[in-house]
């Protein structure tokens, strides 16, 4: 099975600091999707990047993949309490299965 | 509107007892998944199904049960062979190629 690694696994900041979470995958990812949950909530997708190199943002997050397409980054710039939460990366395999990473919980201090 | 409905929200097994957890979608999506998810941690692929009447095993089937007999439909059982039931269990769906879609998960615990 695919492997996604997340990192940092837990990340605490101070309301307006700028923040980046990295995703790194065991095999080429030819799809990468990034997703935000609430505690005790379903998942929303946020962003999906397929080509090396593409980068997106919506509103104050920016996802990239990297040009060799087995590392994601997102950055969120002023960081605000709205964006506390866990953000997980997932990708799909030649098989049509969603793997998942590992979660990163934010929490944001006003 | 179109979307996912997971039921119930929060659930209790006893000790021995099967119990089914019930996941519907009106997206017309051909796939669908359940994933379990325990505190502080990603989320662990049980079962998926990309057809009515077809489904695979995911990375931690053992315990668990499915069946797909209509498009909108992928109800899960926890069976008692399941001996650390507790978790958050999400279900999702997905065109071919796209994007998941989820529901807003079961609760289940142990009494």
């Amino acid at each position: 099975s695919q492997e996604l690694e997340q990192s940092p696994q837990s990340l605490i900041v101070q309301e307006g600091k700028n923040l980046t979470i990295n995703c790194t995958s065991s095999k080429t990812l030819y799809g990468l999707y990034w997703y935000k949950q609430k505690y005790g909530e379903g998942l929303i997708f946020l962003m999906m990047l397929q080509k090396g190199g593409e980068e997106k943002s919506h509103e104050k997050i920016t996802a990239k993949l990297d040009e060799k397409k087995q590392q994601s980054s997102l950055h969120i710039t002023a960081s605000q309490p709205s964006h506390a939460g866990i953000y997980l990366c997932g990708a799909d395999n030649t098989g049509n299965q969603f793997y998942f990473g590992t979660g990163t919980s934010l929490t944001v201090i006003p | 509107d179109g979307g996912i409905t997971q039921s119930p929200k929060y659930l209790f097994r006893k000790e021995g007892q099967n119990v089914t957890l019930s996941c519907e979608q009106n997206l017309n999506h051909d796939a669908m998944y359940w994933y379990r998810q325990d505190p502080g941690q990603g989320l662990r692929l049980i079962y998926y199904s990309q057809i009515v009447n077809d489904f695979q095993k995911g990375d931690i089937a053992e315990g668990y049960s499915v069946s797909r007999e209509k498009k909108e439909s992928f109800p899960l059982t926890v069976t008692s062979a399941q001996k650390n039931p507790t978790a958050f269990y999400l279900c999702a769906s997905s065109s071919v190629g796209g994007k998941l879609f989820f529901g807003s998960g079961t609760q289940l615990s142990v009494l």
